[in-house]
């Protein structure tokens, strides 16, 4: 089965650039989108389609896809920015969608 | 305003049944696939089901097909999940996502907790 590798936990000071990486060989021709998790509320969907915002997410919020490794890169972090994030693609091999195992963003 | 309201969640026994439904609002649910996801307590997102917007196309999580069934209303603008045979593990947060113009979830709904015990 397709798995999606994520760091369990990233950790980063306020104002400072945050990158959590999705891995997986060969990833770069798969779409790989992110959403936010915080506790008691729904995901959000931050990027798609590799670096994709969708409205009304912050600039602040980035990402990039190549061979083997999706990065999310969160600029000029906020506390507000804590929470879990989680990669997702589609597999077309299987028919079915995947997640990364998350990972949790300290600030 | 897009809105996915989920309902039918509550606690269950072990081999117990339980049918999920999504009341879709403020968007053409009829033009759009739509997922369920689940989480459980302190563990990730899992997706479970996908169907397409004519619910011609169907898909499951292997840990749930034969037991899950996803279908749809599009007359009611509603989603539902009917869930069967339920297990511990079957413990989770479900939500209700619509498909985006790829195969991204653009709208969550706030999710219906579904407990097995």
């Amino acid at each position: 089965s397709y798995v999606l590798t994520q760091p369990p936990s990233v950790s980063v000071a306020p104002g400072q650039t945050a990158r959590i990486s999705c891995g997986q060989n060969g990833i770069g021709p798969r779409r790989v989108h992110w959403y936010q998790k915080k506790p008691g509320q729904a995901p959000v969907l931050v990027v798609y389609d590799d670096r994709d915002r969708p409205t009304g997410i912050p600039e602040r919020f980035s990402g990039s896809n190549s061979a083997n490794t999706a990065t999310l890169t969160i600029g000029r972090v906020e506390a507000g920015d804590e929470a879990d994030y989680f990669c997702q693609v589609w597999d077309s091999d299987s028919y079915h969608v995947v997640f990364g195992g998350g990972t949790k963003l300290t600030v | 305003e897009v809105q996915l309201v989920e309902s039918g969640g509550g606690l269950v026994q072990p081999g117990g049944s339980l049918r999920l439904s999504c009341a879709a609002s403020g968007f053409t649910f009829s033009d759009r696939e739509m997922n369920w996801v689940r989480q459980a307590p302190g563990k990730g997102l899992e997706w479970v089901s996908y169907i397409s917007s004519s619910g011609d196309t169907i898909y499951y999580a292997d840990s749930v097909k034969g037991r899950f069934t996803i279908s749809r209303d599009n007359a009611k603008n509603t989603l539902y999940l009917q869930i069967k045979s339920l297990r511990g593990e079957d413990s989770a947060v479900y939500y209700c996502t619509r498909d985006g113009t790829g195969d991204e979830f653009d709208y969550w709904g706030q999710g219906t907790l579904v407990t097995v015990s």
